[in-house]
């Protein structure tokens, strides 16, 4: 079975920059999510879709983060303008939760998009 | 909002023993998760905690939900240096709230 998979893999902007992320979750897996981990912590949920929806994105920066699933399927994150501190790997997860808030379904995460804003 | 409490931050030990780790928080959570994760890598799910006061084992890997539902411990034994990386503990409520992680080192 095929994990989640994201693009690029390495992105180093100057800050002001845009920057977007690609994920493509596991087949059949109803539910995505973006986190970001800075350096030394634990990942932070950004954004939660089920399908093509919107559950929680009470984290997200929304002033200058922005993220879509359209088809329920694969999703984009995007930073515009990037900041300084916004320098973290952007991870992309995903479970097949189909019905929410039940309990947390198990999340498989891709490899994550580093982020470097110089 | 909710904050776990993991520790310790970082452990050195000797190829062949054991260690332990655990997560506390103030607040309840209906899942506890443990993942490792290796430099350059996502996450990876190493066990999953259902129940209050539920033990599981996954080989070397043992974790427990504690029964007040406010934290969890994850014991390796037998440590081999292919242990070696980040450990981190997450609660699930609404959503996943993870640790800051621990650091393990393994000498050979």
């Amino acid at each position: 079975e095929a994990g989640v998979a994201q693009s690029p893999r390495y992105k180093i902007i100057e800050k002001r920059q845009s920057v977007a992320f690609w994920c493509n979750p596991i087949s059949g897996h109803a539910t995505l999510y973006w986190y970001q981990q800075i350096l030394g912590q634990g990942p932070k949920l950004l954004i939660q879709f089920q399908n093509n929806g919107v559950v929680d994105d009470s984290q997200l920066p929304k002033d200058r983060f922005s993220a879509e699933r359209l088809k329920g399927v694969d999703s984009t994150l995007k930073i515009q303008p990037a900041k300084l501190e916004d320098s973290a790997v952007y991870l992309c997860a995903s479970s097949l939760a189909a019905t929410w808030p039940d309990s947390p379904d198990t999340q498989y995460f891709g490899p994550g998009t580093r982020l470097t804003v110089l | 909002g909710q904050q776990l409490n993991q520790s310790p931050q970082s452990m050195f030990i000797q190829e062949g023993e054991d260690v332990s780790m655990n997560c506390t928080s103030s607040s309840i959570f209906n899942t506890w998760l443990w993942y490792k994760q290796d430099p350059g890598e996502g996450p990876v799910l190493l066990i999953a905690l259902y129940k209050a006061g539920e033990l599981t084992s996954n080989g070397r890997l043992t974790a427990q939900f504690g029964i007040t539902r406010k934290d969890s411990f994850l014991n390796i034994s037998a440590s081999i240096p292919s242990d070696v990386g980040i450990y981190f503990c997450a609660g699930g409520a609404e959503k996943l709230v993870f640790g800051k992680g621990m650091k393990l080192t393994v000498n050979p």
